[in-house]
């Protein structure tokens, strides 16, 4: 156990529909990050959240979006979703606002049908 | 933006053998490197780090290399043992921004 608890483990959804991804990062960090693996892609970046703001983008879709609320949770939502988009979705957290090592969760899987 | 590249996307060796896999940069801003070793449904985990004021870094079996000039670095696993057989990626940042992953290489060590 990493520490990063994500949520659920597995979803599949339809094309359209709307899912949220909900992630707790380590007890004590204040960042947390958001990342997307589709298959045989590396893990691309798509939102740091740091102490409850945002603080990075990356190539996150406008269809996307993040937040980060007081408890330091955080929950990426997705909507009009599209087959492309299955993939798995990795949250991760960090003591500092960047640099150093990550604690990433074990995933979401996303599947859209 | 790939900014980070590993360019074998696997690679394979024998037990007891030298992996070596490489992983190419092109933001000359970056200044901290890091291999993350994943197993399959499991999340990435950190293993080895480098600063850009150092150009090697060893612990126990594992070593990285960095070379600034040609924005290149490596990770050595000496002696390779079947259980390192995972996928390896390389990330960088620069200050302290997000880091920027590579696209991972599988590697498969053969008893």
């Amino acid at each position: 156990d990493s520490g990063v608890t994500q949520t659920p483990k597995h979803l599949i959804t339809a094309t359209g529909q709307r899912v949220t991804l909900r992630c707790s990062p380590r007890s004590g960090d204040l960042s947390v990050y958001w990342y997307q693996q589709s298959l045989d892609q590396g893990l691309q970046f798509l939102i740091q959240y740091y102490n409850g703001e945002e603080r990075a983008k990356g190539n996150i879709l406008e269809r996307f979006s993040a937040q980060q609320f007081p408890d330091l949770h955080s929950e990426l939502n997705l909507s009009s979703l599209e087959l492309g988009d299955s993939a798995l979705y990795f949250c991760a957290s960090s003591v500092n606002k960047g640099s150093g090592g990550y604690t990433f969760g074990s995933g979401t899987r996303l599947t859209v049908v | 933006d790939q900014q980070v590249k590993q360019n074998s996307p696997s690679l394979s060796v024998q037990e007891g053998r030298i992996s070596i896999l490489n992983c190419d940069y092109t933001n000359s801003m970056f200044d901290y490197f890091l291999w993350y070793k994943k197993y399959p449904a499991e999340g990435p985990t950190f293993l080895i780090s480098i600063s850009s004021i150092k150009d090697k870094n060893e612990d126990g079996r594992f070593t990285v290399f960095l070379n600034k000039s040609a924005k290149h670095l490596s990770l050595h696993i000496v002696p390779s043992q079947p259980g390192d057989s995972a996928v390896y990626f390389c990330a960088a940042s620069a200050g302290n921004n997000d880091m920027r992953f590579g696209a991972g290489t599988r590697l498969t060590v053969k008893p």
